[in-house]
């Protein structure tokens, strides 16, 4: 079965600095899809980007870029000049590409941004 | 804008009082989840439908059931809650590409609390 790990329940990083949030999952599928979300504290969960793993490009979106490893099984999400806005729980999930569509999470990393 | 939409935002109900938590979407999808999510924790997937079929997870309790009576609209319906399902309640869809569902895109979410 396959299993999403973050292994930082919270980090702090200060406003305008760059911070790495780490995950790892276990799977002996070849084919998948990798996602960051973002849940800020009492509101909506969205998504943050995506990697689907059959690209080597690491996915890029304005200030948020990942560093997928895909041997190492790796998929780090990197906020480059946080702002107060970036304050939320982020959750690294895994979905098959082969089978059903479920999502499975990480537990989270709350992320504090530092005034 | 296309969204997820969830009804009410937050919801009260005593102790083995039935409720019924909405949602809805703007977005076409044929797909609709529903997850549960306490305090710091992922959300636990409680059930999804692809278009009318339901797919019950295993660990579900039966308490929880969901009708699906359009595309548009799904519900979730605790037959008698107790203090254990307090808990924030997210509705997600997405759409089937190529028999394999893309991402998930999730509701504001409903906070229910059981006196």
């Amino acid at each position: 079965a396959q299993t999403v790990t973050q292994s930082q329940p919270e980090m702090s990083v200060q406003e305008a600095e760059t911070v790495t949030l780490s995950c790892t999952y276990d799977t002996s599928e070849s084919d998948y899809y990798l996602f960051w979300y973002k849940q800020p504290p009492s509101r909506q969960m969205i998504l943050v980007i995506r990697q689907e793993a059959y690209k080597q490009q690491n996915a890029t979106e304005n200030r948020f870029s990942v560093n997928f490893q895909k041997a190492a099984k790796s998929f780090s999400l990197k906020i480059s000049d946080s702002q107060l806005g970036d304050a939320a729980m982020y959750f690294c999930a895994y979905r098959s590409a082969s089978r059903d569509d479920k999502i499975i999470f990480g537990k989270g990393t709350r992320l504090h941004i530092l005034p | 804008d296309a969204m997820v939409i969830q009804n009410p935002r937050y919801q009260v109900t005593q102790f083995g009082k039935p409720v019924t938590l909405s949602c809805s979407q703007t977005l076409n999808h044929n797909v609709m989840y529903w997850y549960q999510q306490k305090s710091s924790q992922a959300p636990k997937l409680l059930f999804h439908y692809y278009d009318k079929d339901f797919n019950n997870e295993a660990d579900t309790p039966d308490n929880f059931q969901s009708r699906r009576p359009n595309t548009s609209f799904c519900f979730l319906d605790i037959r008698s809650p107790g203090l254990g399902d307090a808990a924030m309640y997210l509705c997600a869809t997405s759409r089937l590409n190529a028999g394999l569902a893309d991402t998930q895109y999730f509701g504001p979410g409903t906070r229910l609390t059981v006196l």
